[in-house]
């Protein structure tokens, strides 16, 4: 089955360091989603990144798809403690004729950054 | 705004007790999933369900069941509970379309004695 790599799984970073997470995945993926976890809170929707080789950017954080849509990574610039958290990457698997129960989420195990201020 | 709520934030149980978890979305979703956290290993599948009265297994189903009896509610259940499902479990919910997002629950932090 479909498998969502994602490294580091830990970083520390001094604020004001930029930081970056990569995802990789063993098939090619029809879109990737990024959620930000923070501590003692659940998994909340980041972004969704669709056509191949496309960037996002939100304020601080940048978001890109691989060419090949079997990768993405998320870029933090100048990182504040309020990026502490674990970030994670979210795979769907290209349209198939499997029927019910398609289309469902490979999530990565995460990455969780530390922000030293 | 969109809500996936669960029965407890917090809850403690003995080893071979009947635990329920119980989750419940207001978004109409077709898809809800129950996932267990524990520290560094991420997010894992326990079971999930596409519709009502369909569930599959995910990636750690032993030892759980669950029920999707309404399309609004997805329970999980550990019919005897053991010290080595104390962990985070959440639940999530998510609708058909590949494009749609995934939105989680709070959690339950569950603690088996």
């Amino acid at each position: 089955g479909q498998q969502v790599m994602q490294i580091p799984q830990y970083q520390h970073v001094q604020e004001g360091e930029d930081f970056t997470t990569y995802c990789n995945s063993s098939t090619t993926l029809s879109n990737i989603q990024w959620y930000k976890q923070r501590p003692g809170g659940h998994p909340v929707f980041l972004i969704q990144l669709v056509k191949s080789g496309e960037v996002k950017k939100q304020k601080r954080l940048t978001f890109q798809f691989g060419e090949a849509k079997k990768n993405s990574s998320l870029h933090i610039t100048a990182t504040q403690t309020t990026d502490v958290g674990t970030y994670f990457c979210a795979g769907c698997p290209p349209p198939s004729n499997s029927g019910a129960g398609s289309y469902q989420l490979t999530f990565g195990k995460g990455t969780k950054l530390s922000v030293i201020p | 705004d969109v809500k996936v709520t669960q029965s407890s934030r917090y809850l403690v149980k003995r080893t071979g007790e009947k635990v329920f978890l119980e989750c419940v979305q207001d978004m109409d979703h077709e898809n809800m999933f129950w996932y267990r956290q524990d520290p560094g290993l991420g997010l894992r599948l326990i079971y999930f369900s596409y519709d009502v009265k369909m569930k599959e297994k995910g990636d750690i189903p032993e030892g759980y069941s669950v029920s999707r009896e309404k399309k609004e509610r997805f329970s999980l259940i550990l019919e005897s509970a053991s010290t080595n499902q104390t962990s985070m479990y959440l639940c999530a919910s998510r609708g058909r379309r590949i494009t749609d997002t995934q939105y989680f629950g709070p959690g339950t932090r569950l603690t088996v004695l």
